[in-house]
């Protein structure tokens, strides 16, 4: 079973302030997935990582993939109450399964 | 925009009932799947679905559970005598092969499942 390993577990922040939240795993995966999920909803995809050293950018929210395919960070700029949420990577392996990370939970305070 | 929904949202069984738990994939994806929560961990894959077989289960995936694709667009997961440990969330996901370097899955709402 491939791991990943997502740190923090927690992050408290005040309004405006910026963020990194990182996926990490000793395995390739071919492609990885964020998520965010909201209490009691399923996860909502973000943004799938695909090439080896890609950055993608979702308006304040920039994803990389590392080189070697095995880890992956978020960054979110300048955060914003709304960005309050359950973040979750996920990756995916050669048989098409998702192999999640037990998630960073996000508090942006006013 | 399509979305994946699941039925009920919330169902409550007693321990050795079946139940059947309920998914409408977007319409045009072809790869479905079944994950589930248990509260406070991880989201775990099930099984996945393919031109009407199993392609891949994981351990959990044992001989309590089976799934359907009974019609154009329903898939269902089935679990024969739930156990006080089923008690989770359950979630359907649907994909469409997205060219090199996979699948984009999107997930529904879950259904959470207590059995008493």
């Amino acid at each position: 079973t491939q791991l990943l390993e997502q740190s923090p577990q927690f992050l408290s922040i005040q309004e405006g302030e910026n963020l990194t939240v990182y996926c990490n795993s000793s395995s390739v995966f071919s492609s990885l997935q964020w998520y965010r999920q909201e209490p009691g909803e399923g996860p909502v995809l973000l943004v799938t990582v695909v090439t080896g050293g890609e950055v993608k950018k979702l308006k304040r929210l920039t994803f990389q993939f590392g080189d070697a395919r095995k880890d992956s960070s978020l960054h979110i700029t300048a955060a914003q109450p709304g960005d309050t949420g359950l973040y979750l990577c996920a990756g995916l392996d050669s048989w098409g399964k998702l192999q999640f990370g037990a998630g960073t939970q996000v508090v942006v305070t006013p | 925009e399509p979305e994946v929904t699941q039925t009920p949202s919330h169902q409550v069984t007693q321990m050795g009932q079946e139940v059947i738990l309920r998914c409408v994939p977007i319409s045009n994806h072809l790869y479905f799947y079944w994950y589930r929560q248990i509260l406070g961990q991880k989201v775990e894959f099930l099984v996945s679905f393919y031109n009407n077989e199993i392609s891949e289960k994981s351990e959990i995936f044992d001989d309590q559970f089976s799934v359907e694709r009974p019609d154009g667009s329903n898939f269902t997961l089935k679990i024969r005598s739930t156990k006080l440990e089923d008690s989770a969330m359950y979630f359907c996901a649907s994909s469409e092969w997205v060219g090199t370097g996979g699948y984009e899955q999107y997930f529904g709402p879950g259904t959470r499942l207590t059995v008493t």
